[in-house]
């Protein structure tokens, strides 16, 4: 069975210093890895995926993540936080192993920006 | 071009009422899918369309239900409502059921069940 998780349920970070959010997860088959991001009252907003090739994928808002397949991580990354970047961050992956579309998802971090 | 609109935003049912919930997605989207948002229970997959079929459904009861039209919308209904079934209920669209596309998430419906 495939599942993600997220081991901080809240992560403080000062505005302008790198931000880590951390994902690990276990599949039978090839991982497909998503990050969102859930802003209060809103839906989910896709950041980035990690499909095949490359370790480090680039996403939207100057976020990337690292996928790691010894650790069987994706971490979400970001050089420099901004007070904006202050919301509740998914990690999900997909079902492949019956061929369904849907995502497993993480169960979400906080991530406060201090300005 | 517009994103996935759902509605409506809130609602407020009691108990053994039942439900509808719509969901359009971004046109050329063909692929449909719902899932529940709480607070204890997390982001749960409720059921998932693609060319007015459901080709799959999480684990939750039969009184959840849904069925995809042929412009691709979609809607979910909830029959008997239970305190529980209190949630946003988020609808995500994506091109077509194949593994690598991202799915883009609507703003949700609230329903509140008193």
């Amino acid at each position: 069975a495939q599942s993600v998780a997220q081991p901080e349920d809240q992560v403080n970070v000062a505005e302008g210093n790198p931000l880590t959010v951390k994902c690990t997860y276990s599949v039978s088959g090839n991982p497909y890895l998503f990050w969102y991001v859930q802003y209060p009252n809103r839906g989910l907003q896709f950041l980035l995926k990690y499909i095949t090739g490359d370790n480090l994928v680039k996403g939207s808002y100057g976020f990337e993540a690292e996928f790691n397949k010894s650790q069987t991580s994706f971490h979400l990354k970001k050089p420099s936080a901004l007070v904006s970047d202050s919301a509740l961050y998914f990690c999900a992956v997909r079902d492949v192993e019956t061929g369904a579309n849907n995502l497993f998802f993480g169960t979400g971090t906080r991530l406060t920006v201090i300005p | 071009k517009a994103g996935v609109t759902q509605t409506p935003r809130y609602l407020i049912k009691t108990r053994g009422q039942q439900v509808t919930l719509s969901c359009s997605p971004i046109s050329g989207h063909r692929s449909v899918s719902w899932y529940q948002q709480t607070p204890g229970q997390g982001l749960q997959f409720l059921f998932e369309y693609f060319s007015e079929t459901q080709r799959n459904k999480g684990n939750f009861p039969g009184r959840f239900s849904g069925r995809q039209f042929s412009n691709s919308r979609s809607e979910m209904n909830v029959s008997t409502l239970e305190l529980g079934d209190s949630a946003l209920y988020l609808c995500a669209s994506s091109p077509g059921p194949q593994e690598n596309y991202e799915q883009y998430f609507g703003p949700g419906t609230r329903l509140t069940v008193t």
